[in-house]
């Protein structure tokens, strides 16, 4: 069974902190994935990753950035956390190739005061 | 530019049918995914379909028309762990996904 495992299900940190969420994935798994996901605004990608090393910005990257420096471990970090980034994040990953599915992360919820 | 649209809430009776219909405009198609996602929790892969016709997995079973940019996932014998929101993706080219706003679906007995 595919696990991803996201670092804190709940986090709870202050304005201009940089915060770091990490996803860690068992699968061998090409790709990572960063989403948020708002109430009315459904699933958004933030970054992606189809390599070590390598990223790909995604529909909002404005205020994160990422980190793939291993295959299974993907971080995303909110440089300095401003109150419109509270949210619920998700992880995914996934094999490379046409219509494999994204197995996602628990999410972790975070709270910028 | 590029569109997913689904209905925002969906009620049915268990037991039911129920067809969660998505639209889509992008500027490119690789496939489309169903995603099931409970309250609180993790979405999980339901199906996915890259060419024209219906696809059965049990109870649920989606289909495809590119020509229409159409999509239905089709509930058969709703059951109450049904209660979820149901999550449209599509893969316009190379990995990522863009996702519906999903629609939440309340089985009632």
């Amino acid at each position: 069974d595919v696990k991803v495992t996201q670092s804190s299900r709940y986090l709870v940190k202050r304005t201009g902190e940089k915060v770091f969420l990490e996803c860690v994935q068992d699968m061998d798994h090409e790709n990572m994935f960063w989403y948020r996901q708002d109430p009315g605004l459904g699933l958004r990608l933030i970054y992606f990753s189809y390599d070590v090393k390598m990223k790909e910005k995604g529909d909002i990257p404005e205020g994160y950035s990422v980190s793939r420096e291993k295959k299974e471990r993907f971080s995303l970090i909110l440089e300095s956390a401003s109150t419109n980034q509270t949210s619920m994040y998700l992880c995914a990953s996934s094999y490379a190739g046409r219509g494999r599915p994204q197995h996602f992360g628990d999410g972790t919820r975070l709270s910028i005061l | 530019g590029q569109n997913i649209d689904q209905p925002t809430e969906m009620t049915a009776t268990e037991g039911a049918i129920v067809q969660i219909n998505c639209t889509y405009q992008t500027s490119g198609f690789n496939g489309l995914f169903w995603y099931q996602q409970h309250a609180g929790e993790a979405p999980t892969f339901l199906s996915y379909n890259v060419l024209d016709g219906l696809e059965e997995k049990g109870r649920f079973s989606s289909f495809l028309s590119r020509s229409k940019g159409y999509s239905y996932l089709l509930l058969k014998e709703l059951q109450m762990k049904d209660s979820a929101s149901y999550l449209c993706a599509v893969n316009q080219a190379g990995t990522a996904l863009i996702f519906g706003k999903g629609t939440t679906l309340s089985v009632s007995s």
